[in-house]
Formats: structure tokens, sequence, C-alpha cells
């Protein structure tokens, strides 16, 4: 049973460059986070994905956008990237739903430095 | 904002029972605190988590006081490759799910 795959696992960018980050949840799950992580930090919600919309967002601009297939992968695409976008951004799967059980899974994250 | 707060380090002697406290005095009656640890900067793993009763599983214990302010992670038998970043967090709900809301971590150093 594959867990949560991410891609790629590292990326370096320049100042005012786009990037776009893939993610495949864990079998069986429908919902999707994002999450940054900056060096030295714990990692900040970015926003989450469930039938292919943008159900919640955290305290993030614009330029953060995503998307959610039928197959439940995400993508995740930052637009004028900003040396301070420099982080490990994290995807988590989930099964979508309030109960008790439904802890979310972190793939491996993909490193993204900006220069 | 965090809704927790640990400290930002510990030791522990291998073989030895880690501790590892953690504050959320402002969580609401509905929220989940769940564990997770990190290590070199891999993607977070899951431990454990609860409501409000004790919880244990093969990796850990979760002691939730009695009026959920703050609990305790317990690894009963620490080893080496404990060593890593843990965080306790609170499971925000939100309308259409949840999200986790992470503070600075605990840093766990098991030492042989």
């Amino acid at each position: 049973d594959a867990g949560v795959t991410q891609s790629p696992t590292h990326l370096i960018k320049t100042r005012g460059q786009q990037v776009t980050l893939r993610c495949s949840p864990k079998s069986g799950h429908d919902t999707v986070s994002w999450y940054q992580q900056a060096l030295g930090q714990g990692p900040q919600f970015i926003f989450q994905y469930y039938e292919e919309e943008e159900r919640q967002r955290g305290n993030f601009p614009d330029r953060f956008s995503g998307h959610q297939f039928p197959n439940y992968s995400s993508e995740l695409n930052v637009n004028a990237l900003l040396l301070g976008d420099s982080a490990l951004y994290l995807c988590a799967s989930s099964l979508r739903g309030l109960a008790g059980n439904n802890e979310q899974f972190f793939g491996p994250g993909t490193r993204l430095t900006v220069l | 904002d965090a809704k927790t707060t640990q400290p930002p380090s510990m030791d522990c002697a291998e073989g030895r029972a880690a501790n590892l406290p953690c504050n959320h005095s402002t969580i609401s009656g509905n929220e989940y605190v769940y564990w997770y640890r990190q290590i070199h900067s891999q993607g977070p793993q899951y431990i454990i988590h609860g409501l409000k009763n004790n919880e244990t599983n093969e990796m850990a214990s979760l002691i939730i006081t009695e009026d959920r302010k703050s609990s305790t992670l317990i690894l009963p038998h620490a080893t080496l490759r404990d060593t890593a970043v843990y965080y306790c967090i609170v499971r925000v709900l939100m309308e259409y799910g949840n999200k986790l809301v992470f503070g600075a971590g605990t840093i766990l150093r098991v030492k042989s």
C-alpha cells in the first residue's frame, strides 16, 4: 500500500519564477492538505482540497494556489517566487470527515530553494 | 497561531521512558490532541491522538489531564532512533475538514 508520494524531492528556482509541486495521496484517501515548513520551524497550513475544491486556507497570499484532480492527486503552485518561499513543502492526505480517526499522513516533502 | 506549548528540548537515556509534556490550555471541547514526530526533515510521522481518555498504541502512550489543559506523550523504552522533533498538535475543526496547527515542537535527544 503506497503512502503519500511527492515530486520532485528537491527544486531550485530563482526569484520571480513559478513552481509546481505534486502530491499523490495514500490509497483510499480523498483529502489533501499542503503545509510549508521553513527551516527550524513547525509546518504551517497552506490549504486543504476535497472534491477538487479548495475548502480551507491558511494565512498565505494568492501567489499560492492549488488544484486537485479526479484521482485525488494534487498540485501546489507558487507564482512570483520570493526568497522567503524557500522551505520544505509537505503534502498530507486523509479521509474527509470530522471523526477522530482521520489522521493526516505526510509525504516526504519537496525541498524548494529560491535563489 | 499554535494552541500548544512545549519545552524546546529534552534529553533521555536509551532504554528509559521519555515523557514529553505539552500544554494546551485553550483547547476546545471537540478538538483532539495529536502527536507527530519528524526525523531530520523527513515528513512528520503520526504517533498517537486522543480526545479526553488516555490512549496507548504500539509506539507510545498519551496521558491527557482531566481538564484537558495538558497532556504527556510517553515513549516507554526510548531508543537512539527515537531522536527527533516531537510535535504536540491541536487538530482544529473547520467547516469542511480539519487542519493541524503545529508549534515549534520539542527536540528529543536519546543518548546512549
